[in-house]
């Protein structure tokens, strides 16, 4: 079954960066957008920006430009999510999610399990 | 970027209940609309994805409708296991804005 897989609980400290990891299984990695997602403590979804697999393209939402960088290695199917900069209130559960849809109507039908990031000095 | 806009924030409501959220985008966004079942600590949950499609395994009570910038996601027959946080996202252009949810209380 399609399954996203993502790595730990992080704590950081302001100004650290994070690496968040996201390993796909079930399907072939290359075929399907990954978006990230993240969501601060009792607060919405907020979409982070999104990664083809298939070349690396990507587009970022303006909130995040020239701190996140999403990469991803395909020999492992797995897509890598770095923030860097961390201020607090970056702290937040942060998901990857695989696109569904197949250029029609896109929609993310799979989510990873959500990895808690927390900045804290 | 386009805004979505979700109301109520929050709603009360019985087992039994018919629920309905709704979602407006700041522009036409034609059908290019999702809703998402959120409960505490798991990941969103796909329901209705391209405004009105039912996502495979998801109950029929739960419906969606609209076009272009107004949508309802409609719960018939309210179950126990529906009291969750309910999730509207536009796919018509990146970047893919998310509405602020709508918390279904238990009465």
């Amino acid at each position: 079954q399609v399954q996203l897989v993502q790595s730990g609980a992080e704590v950081k400290k302001p100004g650290a960066s994070v690496k968040v990891s996201c390993k796909a299984s079930g399907y072939t990695f290359t075929v399907y957008y990954v978006h990230w997602v993240r969501q601060a403590p009792g607060q919405g979804l907020e979409w982070m920006g999104r990664i083809n697999p298939n070349g690396g393209g990507t587009h970022y939402a303006q909130n995040f430009q020239g701190r996140v960088t999403m990469t991803t290695d395909t020999s492992i199917s797995t897509a890598l999510m770095e923030l860097s900069s961390l201020r607090s209130d970056d702290t937040a559960v942060y998901y990857c999610a695989r696109e569904g849809g197949g250029g029609s109507f896109p929609r993310l039908e799979t989510w990873g399990q959500g990895t808690l990031v927390t900045v804290s000095s | 970027d386009i805004q979505m806009t979700q109301s109520p924030s929050s709603l009360s409501a019985s087992v039994g209940d018919r629920v309905t959220i709704t979602c407006r985008a700041s522009q036409s966004i034609n059908s290019y609309l999702n809703w998402y079942q959120q409960k505490p600590g798991k990941a969103p949950n796909l329901l209705i994805y391209a405004a009105s499609s039912l996502q495979s395994g998801v109950p029929s009570r739960f419906s969606g409708s609209g076009s272009g910038t107004d949508f309802t996601l409609t719960i018939s027959n309210l179950q126990p296991e529906d009291f969750a946080s309910y999730y509207c996202q536009q796919s018509y252009s990146t970047p893919r804005t998310f509405g602020q949810g709508t918390k279904v209380e238990i009465k």
